[in-house]
């Protein structure tokens, strides 16, 4: 079964810097989709940001980027010119690559709680 | 378009109690789920379904029961409410890559 480890709870930062979320993941898989959604305080699950296996470049839309390492099974999330709109709950998340199921299913990393101080 | 709507966004229950979170997709998506979010554990799939008429259990099943007699309903049956199924629930639906979230629904049983 595939796992995803989000090992910051916390993390905080200014507004205007940069800030990285880190996500490691394992699985067997070769063929699958790493996602970075948000979580404001509404509730509301945001898809932030998606990467394909298969992809070597990293994924970027605007603001927020990847570090994608499939080797190292690393997927880190990087947020440039943090704004307070920024603030809220980031989870890493893994969907295999395989067709049909439960493989469409999604598996959640413990999220990381970030904080932008003005 | 709605996209993923879920009622009711709040419900208290009492222990022993039964009720039926609503989900509906107006996307004509195959693929829905269930999904409860407790503080600190990101969130753990209950119930999926392939299509109308499909289910099948997913890392949290017991005490929930699930039905898809519709491509666009999916409701989620709590039988005798347990405090422990005080939670946050998603419902969501996929097409090829991409899933979309309901609102959530803050439940609490006490």
């Amino acid at each position: 079964a595939q796992t995803v480890t989000q090992s910051q709870p916390e993390m905080s930062v200014q507004e205007a810097e940069t800030v990285t979320l880190s996500c490691t993941y394992d699985t067997s898989e070769s063929d699958y989709y790493l996602f970075w959604y948000k979580q404001p305080p509404s509730r509301q699950m945001i898809l932030v940001i998606r990467q394909e296996a298969y992809k070597q470049q990293n994924a970027t839309e605007n603001r927020f980027s990847v570090n994608f390492q499939k080797a190292a099974k690393s997927f880190s999330l990087k947020i440039s010119d943090s704004q307070l709109g920024d603030a809220a709950m980031y989870f890493c998340a893994y969907r295999s690559g395989n067709s049909g199921g439960s493989n469409y299913k999604l598996t959640f990393g413990k999220g990381t709680l970030l904080t932008v101080n003005p | 378009n709605a996209g993923v709507t879920q009622t009711p966004k709040f419900r208290i229950l009492k222990i022993g109690q039964s009720m039926t979170l609503q989900c509906a997709q107006d996307m004509n998506h195959n693929y829905m789920y269930w999904y409860r979010q407790d503080p600190g554990m990101g969130l753990k799939l209950i119930y999926y379904s392939v299509g109308a008429g499909i289910t099948d259990k997913g890392e949290v099943p017991n005490g929930y029961n699930v039905s898809r007699s519709t491509t666009e309903d999916f409701p989620l049956r709590l039988e005798l409410a347990a405090p422990s199924q005080t939670s946050v629930y998603f419902c969501a639906s996929s097409y090829m890559a991409e899933a979309f979230f309901g609102q959530g629904t803050r439940l609490t049983v006490v």
